[in-house]
C-alpha cells in the first residue's frame, strides 16, 4: 500500500522549455501533496505544499510563477517548471499523505523522483 | 527554526557488523520524527515514525529509538542490501505538515 507514482523519471530539454511533472497516489487518496528538490549529496528541500482544490503554499525563496503547482484531484498533483534554465536542473521529488482521520502526522510517501536536465 | 543533524555522514560496515546512526534535532514541539531509506536515484522509502520520547520501533534488522533530543537507528547484523542513505526528518507542531530533513547517513555494507 501507499504507492506514489511520479512521471517522467527523467527529462532532458532545451533552455526556455516548460516541463510538466506528474505525481499520482495509486492506492490512496491524498489531500496533501508535497514537492521537494534535492541536490547531489544534499537533503530534500521542500518547495511547496499543495492541498486538493486550493492554491499551493510555497516555501520562502521559491518562485510561484516559475514553479506552477496544480492539485486538481485527490490522486494527482502536477509541477510545471516554466521557461526552464540550466540552474533549474535538479532532482524533483513529490510526496503524498493520506486523507484519513488523524492524518496530520501520518508519514509522507514519496515518488521515485524526476531527474531534470536543462541544456 | 527546526534543525536536524545526522551523523556520521558516511559509514562503512562489514556484513554482520552492527552499528547505530544518530539524528539530533531541535524543534519547538515534536509532532513526529520519521526515518526513511533512500537508494541512489530513487525517492525516500518510509521506515518508521516515532512520536514521543522512549518510543521504539523495529523492522527486520532495524530498530529506531527516540529521546527528547535525538533518535538512533540501530542496524543489527547488516547485509549488503541494507546499503543506502538513511534520512531522518522531523515534523514540528507549529509548522503543520512540513518535514525538515537531515542530510542523511550514507551506509555501505560490504561482504
Amino acid at each position: 500500500g501507499a504507492v506514489v507514482s511520479q512521471h517522467p523519471s527523467w527529462v532532458i530539454c532545451k533552455s526556455g522549455t516548460s516541463v510538466k511533472i506528474e505525481c499520482r497516489s495509486l492506492d490512496f487518496q491524498a489531500t496533501t501533496m508535497f514537492w521537494y528538490r534535492q541536490f547531489p549529496k544534499q537533503s530534500l528541500m521542500l518547495m511547496a505544499t499543495s492541498n486538493e482544490g486550493s492554491k499551493a503554499t510555497y516555501e520562502q525563496g521559491v518562485e510561484k510563477d516559475k514553479f506552477l503547482i496544480n492539485h486538481a484531484s485527490l490522486t494527482l498533483s502536477t509541477l510545471t517548471v516554466t521557461s526552464a534554465h540550466p540552474e533549474d536542473s535538479s532532482f524533483y521529488i513529490c510526496s503524498a499523505r493520506g486523507s484519513r482521520t488523524g492524518s496530520f502526522n501520518q508519514p509522507q510517501h514519496f515518488g521515485d523522483g524526476t531527474r531534470l536536465s536543462i541544456l | 527554526e527546526d534543525q536536524v543533524t545526522q551523523s556520521p555522514e558516511a559509514l562503512r560496515l562489514q556484513e554482520g557488523e552492527s552499528s547505530s546512526l544518530n539524528c539530533s534535532y531541535t524543534v519547538s514541539g515534536l509532532r513526529g520524527l520519521f526515518w526513511y531509506r533512500q537508494d541512489p536515484g530513487k525517492g525516500p522509502e518510509f521506515l518508521f515514525t516515532l512520536y514521543s520520547a522512549g518510543e521504539e520501533k523495529e523492522k527486520e534488522r532495524l530498530k529506531a529509538t527516540l529521546t527528547k533530543k535525538e533518535s538512533f537507528l540501530h542496524i543489527t547484523a547488516p547485509k549488503p542490501e541494507d546499503s543506502a542513505t538513511y534520512l531522518c526528518a522531523v515534523q514540528d507542531t507549529g509548522t503543520a505538515s512540513k518535514l525538515t530533513f537531515g542530510t542523511g547517513t550514507r551506509l555501505q555494507v560490504t561482504l
